[in-house]
């Protein structure tokens, strides 16, 4: 099992640009979750899935969209890239049930100029 | 609200000493608790957690953590730090509000073990 993938590791994007964050996981896990890491805030929720077709929001949605149109993928879309958008991308995926503990991917580090 | 504190941004110890990494939580209902370890550039790694049962809880990597319902705390300990135990580490907690497993993380601590 590869996990948790992500991709690109990294990327540069100027003002306004737009780009996709790609995020697959082999585990066939229904919950898949999308986070922001800045320093000494820990993580902030972006999006959630509970499921293919089902999404909503989380703490910090504004200037994201996501979709879930698989079981494996949950891209993140970044419309007209803000400096603020400078952060550390963490996809994250979980089974259903009751155990709860969530398995992350290697994360994305993006910087808005 | 459901919240969880984190109270040190970092915790210093000496290689082959005790570590105790604090975190508070507030949460309704039941806690469900977790413990994430991030080395860096690396993505969050699962340490253990607590649901139910004993309030001493072991996980990975020898670390253990102790639920304390009446101080509502589960501080991360282990008996005997290694330099590469150094990493930042991160309290989380099931947000009992929903029914979809969300997580509320603390800001992290980070720790650092010196030989």
């Amino acid at each position: 099992n590869a996990g948790v993938t992500q991709t690109p590791k990294f990327r540069i994007l100027k003002i306004g640009q737009s780009m996709t964050l790609q995020c697959t996981q082999d585990m066939n896990h229904n919950y898949m979750y999308w986070y922001r890491q800045d320093p000494g805030m820990g993580l902030k929720l972006i999006y959630y899935s509970v499921g293919a077709g089902i999404t909503d929001k989380g703490e910090v949605p504004n200037g994201y969209n996501v979709s879930r149109s698989t079981t494996e993928d949950f891209p993140l879309r970044l419309e007209l890239a803000a400096p603020s958008q400078t952060s550390v991308y963490f996809c994250a995926s979980r089974t259903s049930g009751q155990s709860y503990e969530q398995y992350f991917g290697p994360g994305t580090r993006l910087t808005v100029t | 609200a459901q919240s969880v504190a984190q109270p040190e941004d970092q915790v210093n110890v000496a290689e082959g000493n005790p570590l105790t990494v604090k975190c508070t939580y507030s949460v309704s209902g039941n806690p469900y608790l977790f413990w994430y370890v991030q080395y860096p550039n690396r993505g969050l790694q699962f340490l253990l957690k607590y649901i139910t049962g004993d309030n001493l809880v072991k996980g990975s990597y020898g670390f253990e953590a102790e639920f304390n319902k009446s101080q509502t705390s589960f501080h991360l300990k282990k008996p005997s730090a290694l330099v590469s135990d150094s990493a930042l580490y991160f309290c989380a907690v099931r947000d009992g509000a929903s029914n979809t497993g969300k997580l509320i993380f603390g800001q992290g601590t980070t720790l650092q073990v010196k030989p």
